[in-house]
């Protein structure tokens, strides 16, 4: 099963406007992260938050993290026609053992910025 | 540096046959992970591997099997091809938290 859960699984949306994703996990985490998957193309690393952390920022994106209701998400703002593609959020838990690294991903949201 | 790169980008196999897909990472990353992505799914993890010479399973490793033999190559293997293992097939490293991901190998099987 699945760890995280992305909500909504797609949004179309103007150029210009906001986009927010939100994602849900189900154990304790060390850390979140948010990844990039543009068609037919692997994933591409967005921006860490970790557990003691309740807000960051890069660029355009701001990601909000609640321990308590284990959820966290992704504002994209003034969305761009390039910013079209799935966005999946991944955490280190239940599998890791702290030996590896390993991520647990959601089911992603697939986002459309029309022109 | 060339980062994650796979080997093929595509393969069709028929059910029954057997295939290698290699993964190569210039990065001297330590681990490095073998992930399937289905249609409409995230990335489930199918074997991993913390060093050269030591890999362990993940969340879906039944068959498929893996090799870390030089610590820039992760191979995974299908010893009996089933249909119910097509998918796409990504590749990452990583030395900490955030994981470098190849491009990806499509894979049919028929």
């Amino acid at each position: 099963s699945q760890q995280g859960e992305e909500d909504p699984q797609a949004l179309s949306i103007q150029e210009g406007e906001n986009a927010t994703m939100n994602c849900s996990y189900k154990t304790s985490i060390n850390n979140l992260q948010w990844y990039r998957q543009n068609s037919g193309r692997g994933l591409v690393h967005l921006i860490l938050i970790r557990s003691n952390e309740r807000e960051k920022h890069s660029g355009r994106l701001r990601v909000t993290l609640d321990t308590s209701k284990k959820s966290s998400s992704l504002l994209i703002t003034a969305s761009r026609a390039a910013d079209t593609a799935s966005y999946f959020c991944a955490t280190d838990g239940p599998l890791n053992n702290n030996a590896g690294n390993m991520l647990t991903f959601g089911g992603g949201t697939r986002l459309m910025v029309k022109p | 540096n060339a980062g994650v790169t796979q080997t093929p980008k595509f393969r069709v196999l028929k059910t029954g046959q057997s295939m290698t897909l290699l993964c190569a990472q210039d990065m001297n990353h330590e681990y490095m992970y073998w992930y399937r992505q289905d249609p409409g799914m995230g990335l489930r993890l199918i074997h991993y591997s913390v060093g050269e010479g030591t890999t362990a399973k993940g969340e879906v490793p039944d068959g498929y099997n893996v090799s870390r033999l030089k610590k820039q190559n992760f191979l995974l293997g299908l010893e009996s091809a089933a249909p119910s293992q097509t998918s796409v097939y990504f590749c990452a490293s990583s030395y900490s938290d955030e994981q470098y991901f190849g491009p990806g190998t499509r894979l049919t099987v028929t």
